[in-house]
């Protein structure tokens, strides 16, 4: 079974530009999320995705954002790119909606490193 | 919202002894506390988790305990292999939010 895709691998964009990245997750699965990963910060939790629909979101600003698909592909977009958004964003897969205690495995891809200049 | 806080960041270790790796919560309707492994360059994996309901919970070498009075949780390695070196993330969740990590401890195993 493929395990979960995030493209492009790498890219560099610079100050004020947007960016898209993609995420494909394991198939069957249903719920995505997004996280920031930064040397000093580790990892900052962007948002959730399950059903297309928004399920939480972190404490980023409006330029974040994201969609899910119907087919559970999700994309997040970040617009206005700041110096500090260069960091290793990384997508996670889980079978079903993550609630509290109900909450299984999450299943990360390679991530997408973005470098702004 | 809940925060996470990991120590120590870096921890050094002998081959063969043990190592602890300490986190506390702030929510205390967090309910589900995992543990994930990154290898430098690779994506984290989960190693172990526990749930509120539970107080200890072992797998092989790997263990963790949770203290909700306290709110606190630990990882226990023991025997460490050169193998365990890596990255290990704590985290924690409650109800709808979204997983909260600490910021990781860099766990090295001298030979």
């Amino acid at each position: 079974k493929a395990g979960v895709t995030q493209t492009p691998r790498y890219l560099i964009k610079t100050r004020g530009q947007q960016v898209t990245l993609s995420c494909s997750p394991i198939s069957g699965h249903r719920s995505v999320s997004w996280y920031q990963q930064t040397p000093g910060q580790g990892l900052q939790f962007l948002f959730e995705y399950f059903s297309e629909t928004q399920r939480n979101k972190g404490n980023f600003p409006g330029r974040f954002s994201g969609r899910q698909f119907s087919n559970s592909r999700s994309e997040m977009n970040v617009s206005t790119l700041e110096l500090g958004d260069s960091a290793l964003y990384l997508c996670a897969s889980s079978l079903f909606f993550q609630q509290g205690a109900n909450t299984g495995e999450l299943f990360f891809g390679e991530g997408s490193r973005l470098t702004v200049l | 919202g809940e925060n996470v806080e990991q120590h120590p960041s870096t921890l050094s270790v002998q081959e063969g002894d043990s190592a602890v790796i300490k986190c506390t919560y702030s929510d205390s309707a967090s309910n589900y506390f995992p543990w994930y492994k990154q290898e430098l360059g690779k994506r984290p994996q989960l190693i172990i988790d526990i749930r509120s309901n539970v107080g200890e919970k072992k797998d092989q070498r790997i263990a963790v305990t949770l203290n909700k009075t306290a709110k606190h949780f630990s990882l226990h390695i023991t025997e460490t292999q050169p193998e365990d070196s890596a990255v290990y993330f704590c985290a924690a969740r409650g109800g709808a939010d979204g997983l909260t990590f600490g910021k990781g401890t860099h766990l090295i195993i001298q030979p």
